[in-house]
């Protein structure tokens, strides 16, 4: 099946300092997607990403669509202390909007203030 | 916003005895919705996609017979972990989606934490 390798799993760093965490894929995906999770609680989205080269910002937060469709990076600049937590990619194959989410493995990222 | 209620969010049982967890879609009609287990320190990894009023497609390596998944209406799926064991502890999550709203129309629930002693 599909499997994305997101890297790295984790990162210790200051606040104030820029992020950035990528994902990449054995095979093709349409959709890309990048979610914040906090402990004990589930994913919510950050970025959505529908062509290949799309770069779109949220805020501090920019991610990019590559060209070959995949792979796709997630840069949070001036990092703040909220922003602990653990960041994951996915990706969406065809299949319209009800097709399944294949998961990257997570980046936990640690903010110290 | 597209808001999704999963319930209960902490649940306890002795092994043997079946768990249900709900997964409510609270303004929108979801036509279909995941289920997903997340272990500590792990990536979500999909059990089973659900679609309302027909049985549920289950991923490889899931028993459907031990995670029974009813999707009974466009705003409400339920999965029962049955005859629970200690392996079985793990933190569930629900998604449900809207159609026609590409990546943004996944919601995901806050999360089951199920522990089996």
């Amino acid at each position: 099946g599909q499997q994305l390798n997101q890297s790295p799993q984790s990162m210790f760093i200051q606040e104030g300092e820029d992020v950035s965490m990528n994902c990449t894929s054995s095979s093709i995906f349409n959709t890309w997607l990048w979610y914040k999770q906090d402990p004990g609680e589930g994913p919510v989205l950050l970025i959505a990403l529908y062509k290949a080269g799309e770069l779109t910002s949220n805020g501090r937060l920019t991610a990019q669509f590559g060209i070959t469709r995949k792979d796709s990076f997630l840069n949070i600049s001036a990092s703040i202390p909220s922003d602990v937590g653990i960041y994951f990619c996915a990706g969406q194959g065809s299949g319209g909007s009800n097709y399944k989410l294949t998961f990257g493995k997570g980046t936990l990222l640690t903010v110290n203030p | 916003g597209a808001v999704v209620s999963q319930h209960p969010s902490r649940v306890i049982c002795k092994s043997g005895t079946s768990v249900k967890i709900e997964c409510r879609s609270l303004d929108f009609q979801a036509t279909t919705m995941f289920w997903y287990r997340q272990f500590p320190k792990q990536s979500l990894m999909l059990m089973a996609t659900s679609n309302e009023g027909s049985k549920a497609t289950y991923e490889q390596g899931v028993e459907k017979d031990k995670f029974l998944i009813n999707h009974a209406s466009l705003t409400l799926s339920t999965l029962t972990v049955t005859s629970a064991h200690p392996e079985d502890s793990s933190f569930y999550i629900c998604s449900a989606t809207q159609p026609n709203t590409g990546g943004y129309g996944y919601t995901f629930g806050s999360g089951t934490r199920l522990t089996v002693v």
